[in-house]
This record gives structure tokens, sequence and C-alpha cells, in this order.
């Protein structure tokens, strides 16, 4: 299966800036999803994103505040923008490694203050 | 869309008894049914999945059971080990379009083990 690196592992930001995470994969794949889980509650899908095509969002998830990139096969970028301290999550990226097999990242811990 | 419900939110257990975790899903065109294990400051794990063709699937001391007609699937975990504590999470998959298989997933179960 694949091993998904994500960066960084935890941050603590201001209000009102942006914070850009990074997900690389070791292999090729062809889809990438990005995942927000509040704290104490499960997983939430925000996007789903595909190489050279934009990031289809989930209900209640905008671009605007969740720009994704998708530059190649191996490697997706979310950036949380604007943040505010509702936006203090774990946020994971995944990717399906076979038919409805996923495998994540080990999360990115953002706390805004 | 599909929502998975997913019981209890908390479970306590002695060391080598066994824990049973229970889901049920709402679209019966789900047919991918994955349980995965987080661990604090992790990601989830796969720990075992099922499809909609197979009724039971089991790997060492975890099985998981679906019952397509009522549409639920459970979890067990038997000989439970301290290791075993964590935060369990069922979820409920389709294809929705393509190879794309979207997850739904329940809301966890905090599984403690007491030694």
């Amino acid at each position: 299966s694949a091993v998904i690196s994500q960066k960084p592992s935890r941050d603590i930001c201001q209000r009102g800036t942006s914070l850009t995470i990074q997900c690389q994969v070791d292999s090729q794949v062809t889809m990438m999803f990005w995942y927000r889980q509040q704290p104490g509650q499960s997983l939430t899908l925000i996007a789903t994103a595909n190489q050279g095509s934009e990031a289809t969002y989930e209900s209640g998830f905008v671009i605007d505040k969740f720009p994704i990139s998708r530059p190649n096969l191996t490697f997706s970028t979310l950036t949380v923008s604007n943040m505010s301290p509702e936006d203090s999550s774990i946020y994971l990226c995944s990717v399906e490694v076979g038919t409805g097999l996923h495998t994540f990242g080990s999360g990115t811990r953002l706390t805004v203050v | 869309g599909e929502n998975v419900e997913q019981h209890p939110s908390t479970l306590s257990v002695q060391e080598g008894d066994s824990a049973v975790i229970k889901c049920t899903y709402s679209d019966s065109a789900s047919n991918y049914f994955p349980w995965y294990k987080q661990e604090l400051g992790k990601g989830p794990q796969l720990i075992i999945d099922i499809r909609s063709n197979v009724g039971e699937k089991k790997d060492q001391r975890i099985a998981v059971t679906l019952n397509k007609t009522a549409k639920h699937f459970s979890l067990h975990i038997t000989e439970t080990q301290p290791e075993d504590s964590a935060v369990y999470f069922c979820a409920a998959s389709m294809n929705s379009g393509g190879s794309n298989y979207k997850l739904t997933f329940g809301k966890g179960t905090l599984l403690t083990v007491n030694p």
C-alpha cells in the first residue's frame, strides 16, 4: 500500500492567516482526498482532488476557504485560508490504493489562536 | 447521501473480554465497509474491511459481519489487549463514478481495554 507523508504535523496559527498543508505519496495515485476531523469528532470529507482538474468540494466547503492544488500524481496541498478558531482541527489526506481501499496520512493538527 | 450511525460511542472492557461495535448505513447502494483504528496523534489505519458479496470476514482476533438486508455491520474483537485501546471508525462506501469510492464515516467508538 502507499505511504503518505503529511507536513506539517502540527501548527499553531494566528487568526486571519493561512496555512498550507502538504501531502506527498510514494506512488502515483489518481484520487487524493482531504478530510477534516474536529476535536473528538469523526472525519468529514472536504474535497476530492484529481490531477489536472479542479477539486470537487463537498457541501459546506468552498474553494475560497480551502483551495487545493494537485500538480502531479504524487502530491497535493490544502490551504486553510483566513483562519478562525473554528478551523482548529486535524486535517488528513488520504489516497485510494485499491477498490475502495483508502490509506491515510498521519494528519496535521491545527490550532488557531 | 449516505448516513452511517455507530454505537456505542464509548466502550470499556476488561483485558481478555470481547468487544463489539455496531454500525448501520442508509444507502443500499453502499458495497464496501472498512473499519479504521485511530490511535492518539495518528491517522486512521485500516484494520479490516468487508464487501457486500460477503457476510463475514475474520483476521486473527478481529472479525466483521455484514447484514445487507438490515443494512448493518459489526466489528468483533476477541481476547482484547490494552494495545487495542483506540478510537474505532466504521465507514460505508460506494463507487461514486469511475473508480472513485467515497467514504462516509461513523462518529467513532472510544474503546478502552483495562488491564
